[in-house]
């Protein structure tokens, strides 16, 4: 069963860096996923597209805070110089012939 | 610019129906595959229904399989979700998305069923 699993929260300082975790189910552990990120009251925004190899390609208007990679079925964002704006929730995501799978998101408080 | 517009949300009481559209814009809507995915209030996001680029196929998650039919106007550049006998459980904010990563969003539309 294709699943993935995602911290429900993790907290950073104004200014630091930090690394978000998505892990795979290990029989999927080169399929690629998707980054999203969901401030309060708004609705989901793509961040990126991130292979197995940890090529990613990012949305229009990501900033380069913002980058991926990956480590075998492990996918990971990661946010540096954290802005207040970044406090949000993220989500991965994948997909298969005939569905979508997403993570249970993580809660990202900046401190 | 690419656009996803979302409308036809509303409340509605359990065992009725409800019809949502998605408006695209700005890019080759033909092109795409599209999807539906939810979010109940203060929970996650869930996948609900997909559809091919042509409408030749389409998937459902297993919680709206029988009730909700998901489809596609290529020639209008919409597409839509009927969905019947709703559900208290169906409440929630129903979002399109464009292709297998989800890489545009619209901005959700609200479903409350409710007596």
């Amino acid at each position: 069963q294709l699943v993935l699993t995602q911290s429900p929260s993790a907290s950073a300082s104004l200014g630091a860096s930090v690394k978000l975790t998505c892990t795979l189910s290990s029989a999927h552990s080169t399929f690629a996923i998707a980054w999203h990120q969901q401030q309060p009251e708004k609705g989901p925004r793509y961040l990126m597209k991130l292979n197995s190899d940890g090529s990613h390609s990012k949305g229009d208007g990501i900033p380069d805070r913002f980058s991926g990679s990956s480590s075998g079925a492990e996918r990971y964002l990661t946010i540096s110089s954290l802005q207040s704006e970044d406090e949000a929730d993220y989500y991965c995501q994948t997909w298969g012939t005939g569905i979508r799978v997403f993570g249970g998101g993580t809660k990202l408080t900046v401190l | 610019q690419v656009q996803l517009v979302e409308s036809g949300g509303g409340v509605v009481q359990p065992g009725r129906s409800l019809r949502l559209s998605c408006a695209a814009s700005g890019f080759t809507f033909r092109s795409y595959t599209m999807h539906w995915v939810r979010q109940a209030p203060g929970e996650g996001l869930e996948w609900v229904a997909i559809i091919s680029f042509d409408g030749s196929n389409k998937y459902y998650a297993d919680s709206v399989k029988g009730r909700f039919t998901i489809s596609r106007d290529n020639s209008k550049n919409t597409l839509s979700l009927q969905m019947n006998s709703l559900r208290a459980e169906d409440t929630a904010v129903y979002y399109c998305a464009r292709d297998q990563s989800s890489d545009i969003w619209g901005q959700g539309t609200m479903v409350t069923v409710s007596s």
